[in-house]
């Protein structure tokens, strides 16, 4: 059980927007830390899609984009692409437990 | 470009121990922490533990104390993740990533690209 909650599987048709909720507790994303999304293609490592809740590196498509309210936050994905079939991981910090860095169990995205 | 390349895919034995490299290029190595993150097959990303580059200091997730040791070579600017005591269930892809910002606010970037080790009798 990973310690920050995300729907196993997400789908969408190409131009849809979709989101993809992580949520936690108030040891994590309701203690106000950060909420980072990663985005895994296939076969490849995470890559940083989204971090400090709501930002983008520098490359990361505006269709992406993250929100934070409470105990949860949210990825949005608009105008979905055959491309953006992957997984995302939604992670943040937890101050009650000796493993500070948590992460969502991971959600697999899949293009209709 | 800030780039993290690890070592090859390793099948080890129960019992037996695994070392895995990550080599940093393109930025400070002694500026960021380092942290290892592991994925089993079609599982989700755990967290194992950071490296401080600069003075070596460690910090382990309690499930691996006692088997994990991290260590760095700032002459090559490389790190390395060593887990003893292998068995069935570490069979994983293992990556390293460097950290950026703070500790409560940290966040992964670049991952290296994962080492598999398979543990197999």
């Amino acid at each position: 059980q990973s310690v920050l909650t995300q729907p196993p599987s997400v789908s969408g048709a190409p131009g849809q927007r979709v989101t993809i909720s992580c949520t936690g507790s108030s040891s994590n994303i309701g203690a106000g830390y950060d909420v980072h999304w990663y985005q895994q293609l296939p076969g490849t490592a995470p890559k940083l899609l989204i971090y400090g809740n709501s930002n983008r590196p520098s490359g990361v498509p505006d269709r992406f984009s993250g929100s934070k309210s409470g105990t949860s936050a949210s990825l949005a994905i608009t105008g979905l692409q055959a491309e953006d079939e992957a997984d995302y991981y939604c992670q943040s910090y937890d101050s009650s437990l000796s493993a500070h860095v948590v992460f969502g169990g991971g959600t697999k995205l899949t293009v209709l | 470009q800030v780039q993290l390349v690890q070592s090859g895919a390793e099948v080890k034995k129960p019992g037996a121990s695994v070392k895995v490299s990550c080599k940093a290029s393109g930025y400070t190595f002694t500026s960021y922490y380092m942290h290892w993150v592991r994925q089993a097959p079609g599982q989700g990303l755990e967290w194992m533990g950071i490296i401080n580059p600069s003075g070596g200091s460690t910090s382990y997730a309690q499930k691996f104390q006692g088997r994990v040791t991290m260590t760095r070579d700032t002459s090559t600017s490389t790190v390395y993740m060593e887990l003893s005591s292998l068995r069935s269930e570490d069979t994983a892809v293992y990556y390293c990533a460097r950290g950026v910002g703070a500790k409560a606010v940290v966040r992964f970037d670049p991952w290296g690209q994962g080492t598999l080790v398979t543990v197999s009798s």
